[in-house]
């Protein structure tokens, strides 16, 4: 098992540019998230996705979009880059939306010139 | 809103010495979880308490949720430079959503 897979693993994007990251897992898990994390910052959850067919704000949400397309992936659109959105990006997923541990992909690292 | 903020922010050790990392919740947590990111890479989970008061042990790892279910401590006994790395405590959102917030992080360095 991959486990929770993510591209690109790096990217650089001019300001107004858009870009599509993909995120895919393999363990049949009802929950997805998606998270950004900066330095000092911890770990800000952006959109999250309870359950295939579902999606939610997080605290983060401002310049982004996101779609399950399905109970394996989760993509995460940003349309207009800003530098503010500069960071890691962190895909997840768990076995259900509460109480359950979240297995985390391997990051984005995304800069915005 | 609601808020889970960590203790120290950074802590710098010796080898062998022992360490702890601190988490306190703005509100009443249903359960919490840690997790352990390696410098380079990603959180993976260590573990979830989940009753008032409750010890649970993993090696030289401590792990102990409040009596008030508000704060949680992470204490390692006699660290190792394997122990490196930034420790976050993450607990729900307010009822009704499926979020959940991570504190802060605690960023550990052992010197050897």
């Amino acid at each position: 098992n991959a486990g929770v897979t993510q591209t690109p693993k790096f990217q650089v994007l001019k300001t107004g540019q858009s870009m599509t990251l993909q995120c895919a897992q393999d363990m049949n898990h009802n929950s997805m998230y998606w998270y950004r994390q900066d330095p000092g910052m911890g770990l800000r959850l952006i959109y999250y996705s309870a359950s295939e067919g579902t999606t939610d704000k997080g605290e983060v949400p401002n310049g982004y979009n996101v779609s399950r397309l399905n109970k394996r992936e989760f993509s995460l659109r940003l349309e207009s880059a800003a530098p503010s959105q500069t960071s890691v990006y962190f895909c997840a997923s768990s076995e259900g939306p509460r109480g359950h541990e979240q297995f985390f992909g391997p990051g984005t690292r995304l800069t915005v010139l | 809103g609601q808020q889970v903020m960590q203790i120290p922010q950074y802590q710098h050790v010796q080898e062998g010495e022992d360490f702890t990392t601190y988490c306190n919740s703005s509100t009443t947590l249903s359960n919490i979880q840690w997790y352990k990111q390696r410098p380079g890479g990603h959180p993976v989970f260590l573990i979830q308490l989940v009753k008032s008061g409750e010890v649970k042990k993993q090696k030289r790892l401590t792990f102990q949720f409040g009596e008030a279910k508000k704060n949680s401590s992470l204490h390692i006994t006699a660290t190792q430079t394997t122990d490196v790395g930034t420790y976050f405590c993450a607990g729900p959102g307010k009822a009704g959503t499926y979020k959940y917030i991570f504190g802060t992080g605690t960023r550990l360095k052992v010197l050897a």
